[in-house]
């Protein structure tokens, strides 16, 4: 049974840098059937998409985040990583990782996906 | 990249049926297949309860059903229980190779 957890700091000051890893356990990262993904929720409001990452490095991100976010894909196979730069309280958040399930366009060319198992996520706050 | 607009919240009494929808455009929803759904209990995690516009994955109760028409899809939840109480958020592939959730409704079960 695939399992992921999600760890890092809680508290973070405006303009620092979060780093947030994504464990995976009862499996890796190297299947061409998933991405990885990052998705967040502040308190009390919905779910926002960060990003997804293919065990291969390839990256897809949310365009409002783009010019802060880097995602990486450990190459011991069972994690991958998040950094989101230039910190403001509107970052703050729970965050949550997720494993992507690819699915086929009409071709049977990879497409598309959704979130089929989620991290328990983690509480990261940003405040001076 | 807007976020999926969802009616802020719902109600129905137990046994009953109720929808909830999801409205996009044609370069999320109405562009692809790729429609899911999912369940949050408080401090927990989402849940997929749909995927693929009406695919349910193993486990998931067949009270739960999705489809779609044109640029909206809806989740219909029949025979509602106690436990069905909780927020639901949508979410679409779009185009550009991302992704955008809905912002999410509060099912109350009366």
């Amino acid at each position: 049974q695939l399992q992921l957890q999600e760890s890092g700091p809680g508290l973070l000051k405006p303009s620092e840098t979060l780093s947030l890893t994504c464990s995976v356990s009862g499996g890796s990262i190297s299947s061409s059937n998933y991405y990885w993904g990052w998705v967040r929720q502040p308190p009390g409001k919905g779910l926002e998409w960060i990003g997804n990452i293919y065990y291969s490095g390839t990256t897809y991100y949310n365009p409002s985040l783009k010019s802060r976010v880097t995602m990486s894909a450990d190459t011991s196979d069972i994690q991958f990583s998040l950094k989101l730069s230039s910190l403001t309280a509107a970052d703050t958040a729970v965050y949550y990782c997720a494993r992507v399930i690819r699915g086929y366009d009409s071709r049977g060319y990879y497409q598309g996906g959704a979130f089929d198992i989620w991290g328990q996520g983690t509480m990261v706050t940003v405040s001076s | 990249q807007s976020a999926l607009t969802q009616p802020a919240s719902v109600s129905g009494s137990p046994g009953q049926s109720i929808t909830i929808s999801c409205t996009g455009t044609s370069s999320d929803i109405g562009g692809y297949k790729y429609v899911s759904w999912y369940q949050q209990h408080p401090g927990k995690a989402p849940k997929l309860m749909i995927y693929e516009v009406s695919n349910r994955p193993s486990g998931v109760s067949n009270r739960f059903s999705g489809s779609k028409s044109g640029n909206t899809a809806s989740l219909t939840i029949s025979g509602l229980q106690a436990e069905d109480e909780a927020d639901y958020y949508c979410s679409s592939y779009t185009s550009g190779t991302t992704w955008v959730f809905g912002g999410g409704t509060k099912l109350t079960v009366l």
